[in-house]
């Protein structure tokens, strides 16, 4: 069965600086992953989607990398600003178990 | 931009009552999903259709059904609420396949059952 976890499950640190959070899924026959941001009280805003052919991808401060082999991937912020702060969470697609399976975040605080 | 509406933000009903959750994406997306959040559950799949009037179940269907009659539309029903249904509800939608698109998601519903 498809774990995905996430750690750490709260992270804070100070404006400026350059952080990566972390993604482990247990099943590697993955279609796709994607990331997502969660402000308080409000939906899932999608970031970031990585086709499991590909080892990157890129949006303005984020880059999210994927190793299917190791079960990895990471998200990396760049010079963090406090409106960064939110949950992230990373999900899966694909596997034996067909449907998107979801970590259960890592809350980031950036502190001005 | 895709866009994904649910029409109520934060609902309060009573234990026992009928309670329907509307969601509508402007995208032409075949696939439609319903999911809860919980803290410390994360996010759980109640159930999702890849086309008109089709349905599957997901992880938690009990309490719950769906109903889809329009390709934009697909509502969430809870025949007789219960307050282990207080939750965050979640509407998503994709394009190609069920389980391999992108999903985006809509701003939530937050329920309270008395």
């Amino acid at each position: 069965k498809q774990e995905v976890t996430q750690i750490p499950a709260a992270l804070s640190v100070p404006e400026g600086e350059n952080l990566v959070l972390n993604c482990s899924f247990t099943d590697s026959a993955i279609y796709n992953l994607q990331w997502f941001r969660q402000d308080p009280g409000k939906g899932l805003t999608s970031l970031l989607l990585i086709q499991s052919s590909q080892r990157e991808q890129t949006s303005g401060r984020l880059n999210a990398s994927l190793d299917k082999s190791s079960g990895r991937s990471t998200l990396y912020i760049a010079a963090s600003q406090p409106g960064d702060s939110a949950t992230y969470l990373c999900a899966v697609t694909g596997g034996s178990q067909g449907n998107l399976i979801f970590g259960k975040g890592t809350k980031l605080s950036v502190k001005p | 931009d895709v866009k994904v509406t649910q029409s109520s933000r934060y609902l309060v009903k009573r234990t026992g009552e009928k309670v329907f959750l509307e969601c509508v994406q402007d995208m032409d997306h075949e696939n439609m999903f319903w999911y809860r959040q919980d803290p410390g559950l994360g996010l759980r799949l109640i159930y999702f259709s890849y086309d008109v009037k089709m349905k599957e179940k997901g992880d938690i269907p009990e309490g719950y059904s769906v109903s889809r009659e329009k390709k934009e539309r697909f509502s969430l029903i809870l025949e007789s609420a219960s307050t282990n249904q207080t939750s965050m509800y979640l509407c998503a939608s994709s394009f190609e396949g069920w389980d391999t698109g992108e999903l985006f998601f809509g701003e939530g519903s937050r329920l309270t059952v008395l």
